[in-house]
């Protein structure tokens, strides 16, 4: 079933607004991923965490791996419409996982207006 | 250095007949993943592969869907008697080992069953 809660489901900000959106889990993961997936493609990896604690840049994003190893956040400064898309959290359980088996969030629709 | 390759894009079947899709991995790459994403969901893994070999089929239904990753050629994700509820987006990912930042996505066959 659905290990992942990600929230929110959809946002409409403002060009150059900062958005941040964030996954949860009553699970323990040892990696989290965080993906963007335009319209008819598949996912880009964006940012990768493997320990807790790590926080991450890649431009105008960052992300986190939470102490507790249950969730993982990312933030977009400054956005712009390019960053229309859908972002996914991903990840690596703990407990019963394999090293190469995802488990997906449902993903969070971002809207930005110009 | 092209990237993962699916095809066909689009797939429209009726109830009962058999889809046949189609990746070509990375240059370099041995493993093969097959994820499947249903309307307004995250990516749930079906399958991983490496040459001539399936080493997880643990997300794949037992009837109806079997996949295959041959010496040459792409490797196939097949499914018979297809029924509504196999609408869907399937992805493929291919990495050069089994670390999870090293996976990397087609742009996904949408199968549409009518």
């Amino acid at each position: 079933g659905q290990q992942l809660n990600q929230s929110p489901q959809s946002m409409f900000i403002q060009e150059g607004e900062d958005v941040s959106m964030n996954c949860t889990s009553s699970s323990i993961f040892n990696t989290w991923l965080w993906y963007k997936q335009d319209p008819g493609e598949g996912p880009v990896l964006l940012i990768a965490l493997y320990k807790a604690g790590e926080l991450t840049s890649n431009g105008r994003l960052t992300a986190q791996f939470g102490i507790t190893r249950k969730d993982s956040f990312l933030n977009i400064s400054a956005s712009i419409p390019s960053d229309v898309g859908i972002y996914f959290c991903a990840g690596q359980l703990s407990s019963g996982g394999s090293n190469y088996k995802l488990t997906f969030g449902k993903g969070t629709l971002l809207t930005v207006n110009p | 250095n092209a990237g993962v390759m699916q095809n066909p894009r689009h797939l429209v079947r009726r109830r009962g007949q058999e889809a046949r899709l189609r990746c070509s991995p990375m240059k370099g790459h041995s493993h093969v993943y097959w994820y499947r994403q249903l309307p307004e969901e995250g990516l749930k893994f079906m399958v991983y592969l490496q040459k001539e070999n399936i080493i997880d089929e643990s997300g794949m239904p037992k009837e109806r869907f079997s996949a295959e990753f041959p010496k040459e050629g792409p490797s196939i994700l097949r499914i018979q008697q297809v029924v509504r509820g196999d609408s869907a987006a399937y992805f493929c990912a291919s990495s050069p080992g089994t670390a999870l930042h090293e996976q990397y996505f087609g742009p996904g066959t949408r199968l549409t069953v009518t």
